[in-house]
């Protein structure tokens, strides 16, 4: 069964503050991606990462950088946390690149508020 | 022009009518549609996946794919409450490797 599991629910976090969000996926999955959620404007993408130790920018990667050291773990990292990152973040992963019958399955997200 | 746009909602109907939900899409490009169901405070899950012109049924579900005119859409037969949810469509593209999202359809059955 597709597996993808965020580090927290939610999380509350004051400005300047660095933070991590952590997603992992259990399915050899070769890409993984982040995304913020926000009313009215959909699922934005933030970073994406199609195999171990490469990252790619998204629509909206200001203000956030990425990790994948292993290739069932990627991070998503606040350097210095603004209220304007409040947000739904959503992990997802799919197996292959190139496939256009490829699928993303979601984590249960991570809302994060920023005070 | 937004690369995946879906009418906001609320779309409402009756506890066992056919619900109709529409997306359009802006790349030509674009080779795979796909439908979430994302209930309140929760993360998208996939309902669906369509590729090739026509329909494609997987149970009370049937997406439908228009390649030419640049639309897919979902219907959703004997409708229930369970199925009241936002509605997501995502669009992937072999030029960009990347899945746009539309802002999604909120639909409401009625009891």
């Amino acid at each position: 069964d597709v597996k993808v599991t965020q580090s927290s629910r939610y999380l509350v976090k004051r400005t300047g503050e660095k933070v991590f969000l952590e997603c992992v996926q259990d399915m050899d999955h070769e890409n993984m991606f982040w995304y913020r959620q926000d009313p009215g404007l959909g699922l934005r993408l933030i970073y994406f990462s199609y195999d171990v130790k490469m990252k790619e920018k998204g629509d909206i990667p200001e203000g956030y950088s990425v990790s994948r050291e292993k290739k069932e773990r990627f991070s998503l990292i606040l350097e210095s946390a603004s209220t304007n990152q409040t947000s739904m973040y959503l992990c997802a992963s799919s197996l292959i690149r190139d496939s256009f019958t490829d699928t993303q399955y979601f984590g249960p997200g991570t809302r994060l508020t920023v005070l | 022009q937004k690369e995946v746009e879906q009418n906001s909602g609320p779309l409402s109907v009756p506890e066992g009518a056919i619900a109709s939900l529409n997306c359009t899409y802006s790349d030509r490009g674009s080779q795979s549609f796909f439908w979430y169901r994302q209930y309140s405070g929760k993360s998208p899950e996939l309902i669906m996946f369509i590729y090739s012109n026509g329909d494609k049924e997987d149970g009370r579900f049937t997406a439908q794919l228009n390649k030419a005119s640049q639309y897919v859409s979902l219907l959703i037969r004997d409708s229930q409450p369970s199925d009241s949810a936002t509605y997501l469509c995502a669009v992937w593209s072999s030029g960009t490797y990347k899945y746009i999202f539309g802002t999604g359809t909120r639909l409401k059955v009625l009891a």
